[in-house]
């Protein structure tokens, strides 16, 4: 069975501090995806960055960076220089290879971060 | 391109009532999928549609059914509301890739929904 945690339900910084949201995965799939996304208040759940388990090359893109450790099943977020409206809650989440695979979800990490 | 719509927003019924929210993919998305987000249990796969097929199902009872249109739009029915079925319903859409390697899920912005 697939499975992901996110141990920190609850991180608060202060802006302009970079924070990392932790997520740690469980499959017995040899080929599987991994995502993030972000929740704002709002609910919809906004889709920030898709990788395979084949491409273990870390990922920048602005702020936002990804750390991909096929090693220790993890696949962590970092958030530099943060930001008010980073504010949000943040999911992990793990799939398999097959188009009709389901998402499996972490429980989320909720991010405040403080002016 | 218009992202993924979802209607009514919010919704507010009794016990033992049934509701059918509505979900409309992005253009050129044939997969539909729908989750359930309550605060204990987190965010839960319902079914997944793909050209008017169900393909995948979680484990949900009976109660929650849906459907697809010819033209990719989705309805998902609870019957028999029960006080536990409080939760936002996010739809999801995707190309729907048959194999191989999974197109990314778009959210919408979901429906609240709250049995009283």
């Amino acid at each position: 069975a697939q499975k992901v945690t996110q141990a920190q339900t609850e991180i608060s910084v202060v802006e302009k501090e970079d924070v990392t949201l932790d997520c740690v995965y469980e499959t017995r799939d040899t080929t599987y995806y991994l995502f993030w996304y972000k929740q704002p208040p709002s609910g919809e759940l906004v889709f920030l960055i898709r990788r395979n388990s084949f491409d273990e090359q870390n990922e920048i893109s602005g702020r936002y960076s990804w750390n991909f450790q096929k090693s220790t099943s993890s696949f962590n977020f970092t958030i530099t220089a943060s930001q008010v409206v980073d504010s949000a809650v943040y999911f992990c989440a793990l799939s398999g290879t097959s188009g009709n695979t389901p998402l499996v979800f972490g429980k989320g990490t909720r991010l405040s971060v403080i002016a | 391109k218009a992202g993924v719509t979802q209607t009514p927003r919010y919704l507010i019924k009794t016990r033992g009532q049934q509701v059918t929210l509505s979900c409309s993919p992005i253009s050129g998305h044939r997969s539909v999928s729908w989750y359930q987000q309550t605060p204990g249990q987190g965010l839960q796969f319902l079914f997944e549609y793909f050209s008017e097929t169900q393909r995948n199902k979680g484990n949900f009872p009976g109660r929650f059914s849906g459907r697809q249109f010819s033209n990719s739009r989705s309805e998902m029915n609870v019957s028999t509301l029960e006080l536990g079925d409080s939760a936002l319903y996010l739809c999801a859409s995707s190309s729907g890739l048959a194999g191989g390697r999974p197109d990314t899920q778009y959210f919408g912005p979901g429906t609240r929904l709250t049995v009283l």
